[in-house]
């Protein structure tokens, strides 16, 4: 079965700061999705990759960035957390054109 | 640009009743998957659809793929409290290696 984990499900940060947001899939997928759910606004792609260092914007990137130095590890990266940034955090992977499988999330909250 | 739109965004049915949730892609899709999200956890991919007019079942729950393979619906018969939860329907984009774009989701809730 497929895993992907996310490495914290509760981060309570502050403006200002640099946070990592990690996950690992243990499947060899090609594809992995940074995803943030707010209320109402259903899910929105941050990034998403195919292949190891590559990267690729989606819907709403202005203030994240992500690094993919392994097949299996995608990090999302806040360079500077603001309040509005306060949101549930979902990693996806997936073989291409396949169905994706979601980790459990992160809920953070920036202060 | 391409959009997939969900209706209703809110169901509460009294346990027993059936529900159902409908999804409108603005553009043509290759296929369609359904999604189900429990209350506290995270989306998990319950069907694909690839076929104009598919119809497939899994128990009580009915999934179509119309003909012009634009719209799709699910369709829960006699609700139970286990289908809390909210209900999403994503389409591949165009051009795509596997990005998909969701609709807002319907969100169930039950009562006993």
């Amino acid at each position: 079965d497929v895993k992907v984990t996310q490495s914290s499900r509760y981060l309570v940060k502050r403006t200002g700061e640099k946070v990592f947001l990690e996950c690992v899939q243990d499947m060899d997928h090609e594809n992995m999705f940074w995803y943030r759910q707010d209320p109402g606004l259903g899910l929105r792609l941050i990034y998403f990759s195919y292949d190891v260092k590559m990267k690729e914007k989606g819907d709403i990137p202005e203030g994240y960035s992500v690094s993919r130095e392994k097949k299996e590890r995608f990090s999302l990266i806040l360079e500077s957390a603001s309040t509005n940034q306060t949101s549930m955090y979902l990693c996806a992977s997936s073989l291409p054109n396949q169905p994706q499988h979601f980790g459990d999330g992160t809920r953070l909250s920036i202060l | 640009g391409q959009q997939v739109m969900q209706i209703p965004q809110y169901q509460h049915v009294q346990e027993g009743e059936d529900f159902t949730t409908y999804c409108n892609s603005s553009t043509t899709l290759s296929n369609i998957q359904w999604y189900k999200q429990r209350p506290g956890g995270h989306p998990v991919f319950l069907i694909q659809l690839v076929k104009s007019g598919e119809v497939k079942k899994q128990k009580r729950l009915t999934f179509q793929f119309g003909e012009a393979k634009k719209n799709s619906s699910l369709h829960i018969t006699a609700t139970q409290t286990t289908d809390v939860g909210t209900y999403f329907c994503a389409g591949p984009i165009r051009g795509s290696q596997g990005n998909l774009i969701f609709g807002k989701g319907t969100k169930l809730s039950v009562k006993p």
